[in-house]
């Protein structure tokens, strides 16, 4: 059983811009969950898809967003990008709430 | 404010003897917990879990134990190996929450051959 992808595995961009992290969970699972690691800070938690619907949401700004399509796989989207936002973030998925979550390894982004 | 506290940023432990790592939460209304442990380079991997109606679980070296009235949990792993060098993270939720779960920063243990 192939397990949860991320795509792409490290990005660069500049400040201002947007950019849109894709995540592909394992086959039959219907929850993703999307969260920043940052040094000091641990995994942050970003917010919850399942079945197309956010269903939890972490405490952040709007610029963070997400989306989760009919075949399960979701991206996750940041706007006007700041500084503060060079991170890795991890993608999870599980079967079901209070599942056991298996991670992707991860988009590293970058942001001059 | 963070709900999941370890204090501990590392640990180093001799092979073959007990690793025992800390994790402290908030938040009375968390009801299951979880262990990950995670390599350089790779995501988290689940190693083990309990809910609030147990005080131990067990699963083969690893044991975490749960105080809730002192809303601490712990990994015990038992004998320690090489191989267990990694960072952890405990993490929490409560229930009806889904999957929103809070982490702590991350204990890197290394296990001294």
């Amino acid at each position: 059983k192939a397990g949860v992808t991320q795509t792409p595995r490290y990005l660069i961009k500049t400040r201002g811009q947007q950019v849109t992290l894709s995540c592909s969970p394992i086959s039959g699972h219907r929850s993703v969950s999307w969260y920043q690691q940052t040094p000091g800070q641990g995994l942050q938690f970003l917010f919850e898809y399942f079945s197309e619907t956010q269903r939890n949401k972490g405490n952040f700004p709007g610029r963070f967003s997400g989306r989760q399509f009919s075949n399960s796989r979701s991206e996750m989207n940041v706007s006007t990008l700041e500084l503060g936002d060079s991170a890795l973030y991890l993608c999870a998925s599980s079967l079901a709430a209070l599942n056991e979550q298996f991670f992707g390894p991860g988009t590293r982004l970058t942001v001059l | 404010d963070q709900q999941v506290k370890q204090n501990s940023p590392s640990l180093s432990v001799q092979e073959g003897r007990i690793s025992i790592l800390n994790c402290d939460y908030t938040n009375s209304m968390f009801d299951y917990f979880l262990w990950y442990k995670k390599y350089p380079a790779e995501g988290p991997t689940f190693l083990i879990s309990i809910s609030s109606i147990k005080d131990k679980n067990e699963d083969g070296r690893f044991t975490v134990f749960l105080n809730k009235s002192a809303k601490h949990l712990s990994l015990h792993i038992v004998p320690s190996q090489p191989g267990d060098s990694a960072v952890y993270f405990c993490a929490a939720s409560e229930k009806n929450t889904g999957n929103q779960f809070y982490f702590g920063t991350g204990t890197s243990l290394t296990v001294i051959p």
